[in-house]
């Protein structure tokens, strides 16, 4: 079946502008992750959700930061007021949702560069 | 708390030498181990990962890894390097509990392979 999506694959901004980024996951998978990659940083961890629910959100860098998801399935990530260190490769992951050290899926990545 | 130190940002090897990327990390329960691959412009791929049991783990494209608990290490090797194995790679570990979801990774390794 078809993999993890994530749109777009690239978004350019200007500073203070508003970005949505979306993420479908595997079909059937509860857990839905995302993390940010940058060269500053590494990989880190956002924030993971099991169902609707996001029971860690321990890894948002700020407040212009949110993540939704609905149904179970689709997740946005927005970043609110965008800033030049917010440019990222912005990754999303799934699961199945059932055991601790499932496997985690990932897309392709959103490539976010903040003029 | 959880942190996963990967020795060496760059590694070069021959095409047919020994490939060893050491991963070291530190957790205060059992943890869950990964080693993830990531070619140019795509996501993350799972090579293998640690979980309970046999701490020899095989994984795809001839990798293995060894769990070795009183070295807090999980060193991923490959006997042979193709040059198809060029790209980078990332140690992670997730410890489970309130963190169920978690990957924390490495700053990750990247492999040049030499003709």
């Amino acid at each position: 079946g078809a993999g993890v999506s994530q749109s777009p694959s690239n978004k350019v901004t200007e500073k203070g502008k508003d970005v949505e980024l979306r993420c479908d996951p595997i079909s059937g998978h509860t857990a839905l992750y995302w993390y940010r990659q940058s060269l500053g940083q590494g990989l880190e961890f956002l924030i993971y959700f099991q169902g609707n629910s996001a029971p860690d959100k321990s890894g948002l860098p700020s407040d212009r930061f949110s993540a939704e998801r609905t149904g179970g399935s689709v997740s946005t990530l927005t970043i609110q007021r965008t800033q030049q260190e917010d440019s990222a490769v912005y990754l999303c992951a799934s699961s199945l949702g059932q055991v601790v050290g499932e496997t985690q899926y990932f897309g392709p990545g959103t490539r976010l560069l903040v003029l | 708390a959880q942190s996963v130190t990967q020795l060496g940002s760059h590694v070069s090897v021959s095409e047919g030498a020994l490939v060893l990327l050491r991963c070291n990390y530190s957790s205060s329960v059992p943890p869950y181990l990964f080693w993830y691959v990531q070619y140019p412009n795509q996501g993350l791929q799972l090579l293998l990962k640690y979980t309970t049991g046999a701490t020899l783990v095989k994984g795809i494209n001839g990798f293995e890894a060894e769990f070795k608990k009183s070295e807090t290490s999980f060193h991923l090797t490959k006997p042979s390097a193709h040059m198809s194995d060029a790209a980078e790679y990332f140690c992670a570990v997730s410890e489970g509990g309130d963190s169920w979801g978690k990957l924390q990774f490495g700053a990750g390794t990247q492999v040049v392979v030499t003709p």
